[in-house]
């Protein structure tokens, strides 16, 4: 299974509102990564986790909240988002074990802030 | 801080062969790699050079140059499905894991 499964596919809420993106997978990777893409653009780093542990936070703004409750799941809890937040929010994962591996990543949630 | 420059868009036809480069400006990574990326989808991994060089994987090829701060992905044989977005990406050490830093990225439309 080389499958990163995220919830919901699609997401509309309110700048008062707080929702969560949920992101799991069942390869035994030990590093899980959050990205945020703009259309036509790359995606751009936000947190990256290692061994349930936040390993990297890419100055993002506190809104956004990561949460790794255990190797399997990474959700990424939202509150009082902007407009301009709105954006493709994709999850990926990665064995991590030193040196280089490749990042599998899920299909992503499209997030619009209304 | 790194930059990784690709051109935004290629076009080519069906069967063709085409070379998407990506010119870099960053110091110390263990190697680019490329993903591709269809509209709507995930971005899914296609080749990595650790070392200068080619690496042939089936159709696509990827080629580095560290010396020119420069690589490439060669795309052979080139269908209709191949049109796509493609990004080079860089992997960075970042503490206790690597972190890719992604190119700006090029939109291949192949044409019959």
């Amino acid at each position: 299974d080389t499958e990163v499964t995220q919830t919901p596919k699609h997401l509309v809420m309110g700048m008062t509102n707080k929702k969560s993106l949920k992101c799991e997978q069942h390869m035994g990777h030990r590093a899980m990564y959050w990205y945020k893409q703009k259309a036509k653009k790359p995606p751009e780093l936000m947190f990256v986790y290692s061994y349930e542990k936040l390993s990297i936070n890419e100055s993002v703004p506190s809104r956004f909240s990561p949460e790794c409750p255990n190797s399997s799941l990474l959700n990424l809890h939202l509150h009082a988002l902007q407009p301009e937040d709105s954006a493709l929010y994709l999850c990926a994962s990665s064995q991590d074990e030193g040196g280089y591996y490749e990042q599998y990543f899920g299909p992503g949630t499209r997030l619009t802030v209304t | 801080g790194q930059s990784l420059e690709q051109p935004s868009e290629v076009t080519a036809v069906e069967g063709a062969i085409v070379q998407i480069n990506c010119t870099y400006q960053t110091s110390g990574f263990y190697g680019l790699s490329w993903y591709q990326q269809h509209d709507g989808g995930a971005p899914t991994f296609l080749s990595y050079n650790a070392l200068d060089g080619l690496e042939e994987t089936g159709r696509f090829s990827s080629f580095l140059s560290r010396s020119d701060s420069y690589g490439y992905l060669l795309l052979q044989e080139l269908q209709m499905k191949d049109s796509a977005s493609y990004f080079c990406a860089v992997s960075l050490y970042g503490g206790a894991t690597n972190k890719l830093i992604f190119g700006t990225g090029t939109l291949l439309a192949v044409q019959p």
